[in-house]
């Protein structure tokens, strides 16, 4: 149990498009979804907080006019990347807290986007 | 400012050895500190600790949390090429479900 889908798992895209990437809990509800970006050989860096029915909450630094973010419902989220340009190009991974509570978030396997 | 950092960043040892990894922090009002094990795609989830002194098993892999000085260690006995992957620790901030991850250890097992 406890499956979280992200799609596309690999995206490539001109400077100056529009990326979505979807992210799924396929078997609970999350009112609580995060978006992280990895660079290579770094960690994982918090981006927003996608909350259920409300605005996200974005982390110092990071645009919110950039990357758009978008918790319909309680198994899905979504991530825009507007205009984006080649220093975008990262490894974008979403993480679902389940309603209810749970020892961790689980992670979907992540979307390598590259932007050429 | 909360914070979590790992060390060392990086290690290369040989199958049959047995690894440390240490994870510090400082964060308000601490409730957890978890582990995961990052290969090619997204973070696994290895432990969760909350209580000070309690070690944490599951098969060669082990973890304590010493709340007094603030870190956590995770071992590795008789490591094997399969455990080469990135180590994260992960601490919640007060009040928040969101992550502040540390730095990460990348462990290379060589045959």
């Amino acid at each position: 149990g406890a499956v979280v889908s992200q799609h596309p798992s690999r995206v490539i895209c001109k400077s100056g498009t529009s990326v979505k990437i979807e992210c799924r809990s396929l078997d609970f509800q999350a009112t609580t979804m995060f978006w992280y970006r990895q660079f290579p050989k770094q960690s994982l860096m918090l981006m927003a907080t996608s909350n259920e029915g409300s605005k996200a909450t974005y982390e110092q630094g990071v645009e919110k006019d950039k990357f758009l973010i978008n918790h319909a419902s309680l198994t899905l989220s979504t991530l825009t990347v507007t205009s984006a340009h080649p220093e975008d190009s990262s490894f974008y991974i979403c993480s679902a807290f389940p309603a209810g509570g749970a020892e961790t978030q689980y992670f979907g396997p992540g979307t390598r986007l590259l932007v050429l | 400012e909360d914070k979590v950092v790992q060390s060392p960043l990086s290690l290369v040892v040989h199958e049959g050895d047995t690894v440390t990894l240490n994870c510090s922090y400082e964060v308000t009002n601490f409730r957890s500190l978890l582990w995961y094990k990052q290969e090619k795609k997204a973070p696994t989830f290895l432990f969760m600790l909350t209580s000070s002194g309690i070690e944490k098993k599951s098969g060669r892999l082990s973890s304590i949390l010493d709340k007094k000085e603030l870190f956590s260690i995770l071992n590795i006995t008789a490591t094997q090429t399969g455990d080469s992957a990135i180590y994260l620790c992960a601490v919640p901030p007060s009040g928040t479900y969101k992550y502040i991850f540390g730095t990460g250890t990348r462990l290379k097992v060589l045959a």
